[in-house]
């Protein structure tokens, strides 16, 4: 049973257009959502992450939107440059000391000039 | 050297070989993971060391046995792998009850032939 679902699989945008991920959970006792960034032939770095308790995080031109009722969150790329082209992932993590990360299954995104 | 080691990098083993992979964090973190990355499946988490204490086994066969001889350094010892076994091996730390960011080596390309 695969605990977050993540969509789509794959993504192409256009430079200077907006990339968005989706990814949706079951477990309402998650409470701590980060988003992964990986570069072919390098591990998944930490993007940016989203508490419950907040609707929506901002930094630069990386945006998270956290929807509790609906549980479901998202990713929004602003400006997508070539250098976004990169593999994202979506996790969630339940409970303060418990470290197990659920990830979500992957987006390939590939931006366009 | 910062961050989290992973060697080696690639690895071609035999199903009779036995061979070790190594993991060390420089960031004092008290928490160590294994995961496995294949294609079109999400990140499966495999062991989880939390203060050298073996946490978590993700139901994992025991022909991958891990070993974690202090909070710096992490190894998975394989033997008798099969070639469905053939997957990016991804260490990461973190810090208990600290801020929930992992951090990822660039993990262990492994091909079971």
């Amino acid at each position: 049973q695969q605990q977050v679902k993540q969509s789509p699989q794959s993504l192409i945008v256009q430079k200077g257009g907006i990339s968005i991920i989706n990814c949706a959970y079951e477990n309402t006792a998650f409470d701590y959502f980060p988003w992964y960034q990986q570069f072919p032939g390098k591990g998944p770095a930490l993007l940016i992450a989203i508490r419950p308790d907040v609707s929506e995080k901002k930094e630069g031109r990386f945006t998270i939107s956290f929807n509790k009722s609906a549980k479901q969150f998202s990713l929004h790329i602003m400006d997508s440059q070539p250098g976004d082209s990169a593999t994202y992932f979506c996790a969630a993590i339940e409970g303060f000391g418990n470290e197990k990360l659920t990830f979500g299954t992957g987006t390939r995104l590939t931006i366009i000039p | 050297e910062t961050g989290v080691t992973q060697t080696p990098r690639h690895l071609v083993m035999g199903m009779t070989n036995k061979k070790s992979l190594k993991c060390e964090q420089h960031l004092g973190h008290n928490a160590m993971y294994w995961y496995k990355q294949s294609a079109k499946k999400p990140l499966e988490l495999m062991f989880v060391y939390n203060f050298k204490e073996q946490t978590e086994n993700n139901s994992v066969p025991s022909r991958f046995s891990p070993e974690c001889p202090n909070s710096s350094h992490l190894f998975l010892h394989l033997h008798t792998l099969q070639p469905e076994d053939s997957a990016l091996y991804l260490c990461a730390s973190s810090q208990v009850q600290g801020n929930y960011g992992y951090t990822f080596g660039s993990g262990t390309r492994l091909t079971v032939v």
